[in-house]
């Protein structure tokens, strides 16, 4: 079945430690996406990727960074820099904004 | 820039009550709306979007969702409730063009049986 897997489910990091956030697509989307989910604040836009070998920055990437050296895979490296980065992550894919996204399960980051 | 406000948070209704959910964005252009809905312990999934043309849009388990352009709307209805519709639901928008959607902050319905 074509989809967007998330991995690991659950991360636990400890302060100063960067920790990277797998998300693959199979579904030969071009573009992806990281957001992130906190209570009440909705969904927010950390990077996206138009396409191979390049991203831009979302409304909040500062303390996160990306690759994207396939069109399958968008890592996600949330970095000590970030302050607060317990979270849940959201990958998602889709070829072209009007018709909506695919999303992932999620990854649920906890810093302890 | 794009923008988009859920105003209820939290919303509990009984098994057979009608549903509005309200969703106004802040954008004087093309715009492409969206709801999403995330059940308990399931991926965040379309429930149905509008584009272009009849502003009374059907989506998927009875829901549907009209635009009104001059009041910057769009609202998600359901005649008749359901345990099962008891989720998070999120409206978004992607001002035409530009390839980011900027989602609400979500409303959180709870269902009674």
């Amino acid at each position: 079945d074509g989809g967007i897997t998330q991995s690991p489910k659950y991360l636990f990091r400890k302060e100063g430690q960067n920790v990277t956030l797998s998300c693959e697509q199979n579904l030969n989307h071009d573009a992806m996406y990281w957001y992130r989910q906190d209570p009440g604040q909705g969904l927010r836009l950390i990077y996206y990727s138009q396409i191979v070998n390049d991203f831009q920055k979302g409304d909040i990437a500062e303390g996160y960074s990306v690759s994207r050296e396939k069109k399958e895979s968008f890592p996600l490296t949330v970095t000590s820099a970030q302050k607060n980065p317990t979270a849940f992550y959201l990958c998602a894919s889709g070829d072209r904004a009007v018709e909506g996204y695919t999303f992932g399960s999620g990854t649920r980051l906890t810093v302890v | 820039a794009q923008s988009v406000s859920q105003h209820n948070h939290h919303v509990i209704l009984s098994e057979a009550a009608s549903l509005e959910l309200g969703c106004n964005y802040s954008y004087g252009g093309t715009v492409n709306l969206f709801w999403y809905v995330q059940y308990p312990g399931q991926h965040l999934q379309l429930l149905l979007k509008y584009f272009s043309g009849d502003p009374l849009v059907k989506g998927i388990k009875g829901f549907e969702a009209e635009f009104i352009k001059s009041k910057f709307s769009f609202n998600l209805r359901k005649p008749s409730v359901q345990w099962s519709d008891t989720a998070e639901y999120f409206c978004a928008v992607n001002s035409g063009g530009y390839q980011k959607v900027t989602f609400g902050t979500g409303t959180k319905l709870q269902v009674i049986p």
